[in-house]
């Protein structure tokens, strides 16, 4: 168990939608990214937030947003979702920003989308 | 587009033989990663390795690290069954705090 949880486990919904997934990090843990695994495209870095800012963005679609709450936890939202949105989203949490730290990852969110 | 690209992308040996996936990258890193992954599940950090090392073991993990090829390799010694998973390098960015995943090795091992 890495300590970071992430709801729901499986999601499905159809074209359209909107939905949030959720992310608590680990303990002390300051750091949340957001990735999205699919069998073509493989692991893709989102987004990072470190302390409620936003610290770095890589392949994330203008139909995704994201934010870091006080206490630390994120959500990733989804919207006008698409058939090629289905996934898996993985949240992982540091320590710090640096990208020596290691990640640690949660179980993720198996997003289907009919 | 992803940072790191392994080789091979599937692995299949017997149990009590050695491992040796490869990840290639193309651009200028201060560390590597390897990261493990069983099946539909998160990852799992292996070891990490700074640009300014050459070899690193943890355990039955012995890892390499070329800059001047910008190539890394994870090596498992006597491989058990449970070593069965997905094996990703994974880059951080220079001066940035991305870190950047590879394409994945899936190893099986077989009893």
């Amino acid at each position: 168990d890495s300590g970071v949880t992430q709801t729901p486990k499986h999601l499905i919904t159809a074209t359209g939608q909107r939905v949030t997934l959720r992310c608590s990090p680990r303990s002390g843990d300051l750091s949340v990214y957001w990735y999205q695994q699919s069998l073509d495209q493989g692991l893709q870095f989102l987004i990072q937030y470190y302390n409620g800012e936003e610290r770095a963005k890589g392949n994330i679609l203008e139909r995704f947003s994201a934010q870091q709450f006080p206490d630390l936890h994120s959500e990733l939202n989804l919207s006008s979702l698409e058939l090629g949105d289905s996934a898996l989203y993985f949240c992982a949490s540091s320590v710090g920003t640096s990208g020596s730290l290691e990640q640690f990852f949660g179980p993720g969110t198996r997003l289907t989308v009919l | 587009s992803q940072q790191g690209e392994e080789d091979p992308q599937a692995l299949s040996i017997q149990e009590g033989e050695n491992a040796t996936m490869n990840c290639s990258y193309k651009t200028s890193i201060n560390n590597l990663q390897w990261y493990r992954q069983n099946s539909g599940r998160g990852l799992v950090h292996l070891i990490l390795i700074r640009s300014n090392e050459r070899e690193k073991h943890s355990g039955r993990l012995r890892v390499t690290l070329d800059t001047s090829k910008k190539s890394s390799s994870l090596l498992i010694t006597a491989s058990r069954a449970a070593d069965t998973a997905s094996y990703f390098c994974a880059t951080d960015v220079y001066n940035t705090d991305k870190l950047i995943f590879g394409t994945g090795t899936r190893l099986q091992v077989f009893p």
